[in-house]
């Protein structure tokens, strides 16, 4: 268990509907990553918060895809109008600020299947 | 573009040593890491190079050489639980991650 958690751990949903995956950083680490990852693959670099402020979105993402860290603690990833090539592992991230190569420390995931 | 080149898959037996490569062509590095992944779990951090060399952590050990754009992690005296995929990730001059696809290493008895 490395301090983050994220919520729900299995998500099954209709293609059309919307879903909210949660991600609670390690307490002190000010940056979060979102990634996605589908089978025999590394993690694809979704989004990176530092505190409320979301720094990077991946080109990959497209309108459908929203995240928010509104208080600088925790993060939610809503992806709206899901198909079924959204189904992947959601995997939340987060690391100190203090130094720039810092590692980051992966939650358990979200798995999403779309059907 | 940027690049990261790993096995697809490698298989060695229980007690024996194992060496799994990785090359990369990124723009700028900032250091490059190993995390290990379990199926259906989350990638967990195993070592960070930002100098050439050798790290050794226990069983684990990994190599750089930023000339060579080479590295490799070395797993020693292997045991059953090792079976898993190992995910080798460069982080560029944005210091963002740029991941491969993982070695899903297999272990026999």
């Amino acid at each position: 268990d490395t301090g983050v958690s994220q919520d729900p751990r299995h998500k099954i949903t209709k293609r059309g509907q919307n879903v909210t995956f949660r991600c609670d950083p390690i307490s002190e680490h000010n940056r979060l990553y979102w990634y996605r990852q589908t089978l025999g693959q590394g993690p694809e670099f979704l989004t990176y918060f530092q505190n409320e402020a979301q720094l990077e979105k991946s080109r990959l993402l497209s309108d459908r895809f929203s995240a928010e860290r509104p208080k600088g603690s925790f993060s939610t990833l809503e992806i709206q109008r899901t198909e079924q090539g959204d189904s992947a592992m959601y995997l939340c991230a987060s690391r100190p600020g203090t130094g720039e190569a810092d590692t980051q420390y992966f939650g358990p995931g979200t798995r999403l299947t779309v059907l | 573009g940027q690049n990261i080149d790993q096995p697809t898959e490698m298989t060695a037996t229980e007690g024996a040593i194992v060496q799994i490569n990785c090359t990369y062509q990124t723009s700028g590095f900032n250091g490059l890491f190993w995390y290990q992944q379990h199926a259906g779990e989350a990638p967990t951090f195993l070592s960070y190079n930002v100098l050439d060399g050798l790290e050794e952590k226990g069983r684990f050990s990994s190599f750089l050489s930023r000339s060579k754009g080479y590295s490799y992690l070395l797993l020693k005296e292997l045991q059953m639980k090792d079976s898993a995929s190992y995910l080798c990730a460069v982080m560029d001059s944005n210091y963002q991650l740029i991941w491969g696809a993982g070695t899903k290493l297999i272990i026999k008895p």
